[in-house]
């Protein structure tokens, strides 16, 4: 079962636009990650954000949680087309000896 | 460095032929997971190791097998591939801990017709 699920499934916005996701998921976690894959390719790791910070940013990238709520989000500021991908969260299994990934959000970036 | 590198990256099998898919990486990671990926269902975890010469289950570990002789190389074995197994299989590795961030390989795409 997967702990982590994005919304929206799928998003479209202009090159110069802002484009957010959320993930929520169902137990305590310690950590959340972020982590983009390119078609036909492997995952690249974004970012992290552990479960005592609320905000985070790498480059043009803002990434909260709220622990309280369950839920994380990732904005992606000033999109280019470049930023197309899926985008998915994961975060620690129940046991804490894996992690667990969403089913992602694709991204289109139109120039 | 390399990072984490998968062969072989496409392959086909008939119903019932077994193969192995490698995995190496040179990062000295201890931590090495096999995932596969299918449409609309995000990753799975299959099997995973915490160091040289374990393995544990993952979520959806039937009909594979694994093996860690090597601290770089995770081994993912299928014995009697079925079309259920046409999946793209991903490995990645991690340094710090299981939770940790993972590098990823760039994905072998299996076909079993």
């Amino acid at each position: 079962s997967q702990q982590g699920e994005e919304d929206p499934q799928a998003l479209s916005i202009q090159e110069g636009e802002n484009a957010t996701m959320n993930c929520s998921y169902k137990t305590s976690i310690n950590n959340l990650q972020w982590y983009r894959q390119n078609s036909g390719r492997g995952l690249v790791h974004l970012i992290l954000i552990r479960s005592n910070e609320r905000e985070k940013h790498s480059g043009r990238l803002r990434v909260t949680l709220d622990t309280s709520k369950k839920s994380s989000s990732l904005l992606i500021t000033a999109s280019r087309a470049a930023d197309t991908a899926s985008y998915f969260c994961a975060t620690p299994g129940a046991a804490g000896n894996k992690l667990t990934f969403g089913g992602g959000t694709r991204v289109l970036v139109k120039p | 460095n390399a990072g984490v590198t998968q062969t072989p990256k496409f392959r086909v099998l008939k119903t019932g032929q077994s193969m192995t898919l490698l995995c190496a990486q040179d990062m000295n990671h201890e931590y090495m997971y096999w995932y596969r990926q299918d449409p609309g269902m995000g990753l799975r975890l299959i099997h995973y190791s915490v160091g040289e010469g374990t393995t544990a289950k993952g979520e959806v570990p039937d009909g594979y097998n694994v093996s860690r002789l090597k601290k770089q190389n995770f081994l993912l074995g299928l014995e009697s591939a079925a079309p259920s197994q046409t999946s793209v299989y991903f490995c990645a590795s991690s340094f710090t801990s299981p939770t940790g961030e993972l590098f990823f390989g760039e994905g072998s795409r299996l076909t079993v017709l």
